[in-house]
């Protein structure tokens, strides 16, 4: 089962543009992570944010969670047709020491033109 | 420093052959993941091993499926017999041990089942 659900399922923007993408999950969690899939490809990790913070910054990403409304966003500013790939939100919901698993949502398709 | 290598990239057999998948983790990283993909879908966990120990294996259906990670190094996940509905991206992870920590994932296995 998938805890995590983005919105929207697909994004088209133009070069310059900001994109902005939603994830939603049911459960209490230790952390969110964001991880991008270019087509055919392995995951790569972007960021992750614990459940203790709001907000978090990496180079043109900014998460922000809000555990009260159990949503978190991803914004990437002045995007580049190099950002076209599937943008999922993975959550831990474990109990803590060895008891944690990531849940990966359905993921947004996120498309830059150039 | 190399990445996390799976092979084979592409399989294809017929349903009712067995086949099997190899992962090498990223060198140091104690803890490895075997995750399904689906078309359409967030990577879903099927087992992890902490060393050499399978310490989440809740997901593995294991009528058919079973992996193994002698010396706590690499892994191989197998499926005897293969059905249709196995058909999906085969994706190996490694990360340091414990939460908190990225998952970083090879390019996947495509297994196409006929």
């Amino acid at each position: 089962s998938q805890q995590g659900e983005e919105d929207p399922q697909a994004l088209s923007i133009q070069e310059g543009e900001n994109a902005t993408m939603n994830c939603s999950y049911k459960t209490s969690i230790n952390n969110l992570q964001w991880y991008r899939q270019n087509s055919g490809r392995g995951l790569v990790h972007l960021i992750l944010i614990r459940s203790n913070e709001r907000e978090k910054h990496s180079g043109r990403l900014r998460v922000t969670l809000d555990t009260s409304k159990k949503s978190s966003s991803l914004l990437i500013t002045a995007s580049r047709a190099a950002d076209t790939a599937s943008y999922f939100c993975a959550t831990d919901a474990g109990s803590g020491g060895s008891n944690y698993k990531l849940t990966f949502g359905k993921g947004t398709l996120l498309t830059v033109n150039p | 420093e190399a990445g996390v290598v799976q092979s084979p990239r592409y399989k294809i057999i017929e349903k009712k052959q067995p086949v099997a998948f190899w992962c090498n983790p990223i060198s140091g990283h104690n803890t490895l993941y075997w995750y399904r993909q689906n078309l359409g879908q967030g990577p879903e966990l099927l087992i992890r091993y902490e060393n050499e120990e399978a310490v989440d294996d809740s997901q593995l259906p294991k009528d058919r499926f079973s992996a193994e990670r002698l010396k706590g190094v690499d892994s191989t996940l197998k499926i005897q017999p293969a059905e249709l509905g196995d058909s999906a991206v085969y994706l190996c992870a490694s990360s340091f041990w414990g939460r908190d920590n990225e998952q970083f994932f090879g390019p996947g296995t495509r297994l196409t089942v006929l």
